[in-house]
């Protein structure tokens, strides 16, 4: 079945640095990548959707200059937390969806831990 | 817009015992829904899903659900808990966003520990 790697899986970093995470299609083109954020026992939020060779779109609230997302090939979506602040330590899981048949299903990473200290 | 509401935020069960875990959602055209396992410090694992068809759907690991329009509900089942399925679930609906994709709206899912 459909696999998305996500790296690293978890990540300690100091306050003020940068931090980038890594989501690959590993067997299948995703036009289409999704970023969510979790909190602690707190559901999925969608971030940002992140589109192929175009801008992403961000869902309201979360900053864009903050949270770099770049789709630049058909497999690779990056994600990178700028300036990074104690706040911003969570769980960030990214998710696809398979371009063509049984396209209505999002196959998810399995997460990457961020750390702020 | 969608929504998702899964109304028990913790459930206990021993070991055995049958499992129901209640999922409601609220969508204006036909959902396509889903349920989601996570097991602590892990990713999102697919269940099972539901698009069309025969409403009682067969997932992974032994579970099933049961697409019920008339009450906005897609309940998950297990006949009989094993302790490995101590995890959290997540219900989840899918909408269409244009162009060809779909995003999911989550549930804030439950908690489910087995007492051995």
């Amino acid at each position: 079945g459909a696999v998305v790697s996500q790296h690293p899986s978890r990540v300690i970093c100091k306050s003020g640095t940068s931090v980038k995470i890594e989501c690959r299609s590993l067997d299948f083109q995703a036009t289409t990548m999704f970023w969510y954020r979790q909190f602690p026992k707190k559901s999925l939020m969608l971030m940002a959707t992140s589109n192929e060779g175009s801008k992403a779109t961000y869902e309201q609230g979360v900053e864009k200059d903050k949270f770099l997302i770049n789709h630049a090939s058909l497999t690779l979506s990056t994600l990178t937390v700028t300036s990074a602040h104690p706040e911003d330590s969570s769980f960030y899981i990214c998710s696809a969806r398979e371009t063509g048949v049984g396209a209505n299903v999002l196959t998810f990473g399995a997460g990457s831990r961020l750390t702020v200290l | 817009a969608q929504s998702v509401t899964q109304p028990d935020i913790h459930i206990t069960v021993s070991e055995g015992a049958s499992l129901e875990l209640r999922c409601n959602y609220s969508y204006g055209a036909t959902p396509y829904l889903f349920w989601y396992v996570q097991s602590p410090g892990q990713g999102l694992q697919l269940l099972l899903k539901y698009f069309s068809g025969d409403t009682l759907v067969q997932g992974i690991k032994g579970f099933e659900a049961e697409f019920k329009r008339s009450q906005s509900s897609f309940n998950l089942r297990k006949p009989s808990v094993h302790w490995s399925d101590a995890a959290e679930y997540f219900c989840a609906v899918a909408a269409y966003s244009g162009a060809g994709s779909y995003q999911l709206t989550f549930g804030k899912g439950t908690k489910l520990s087995v007492i051995p």
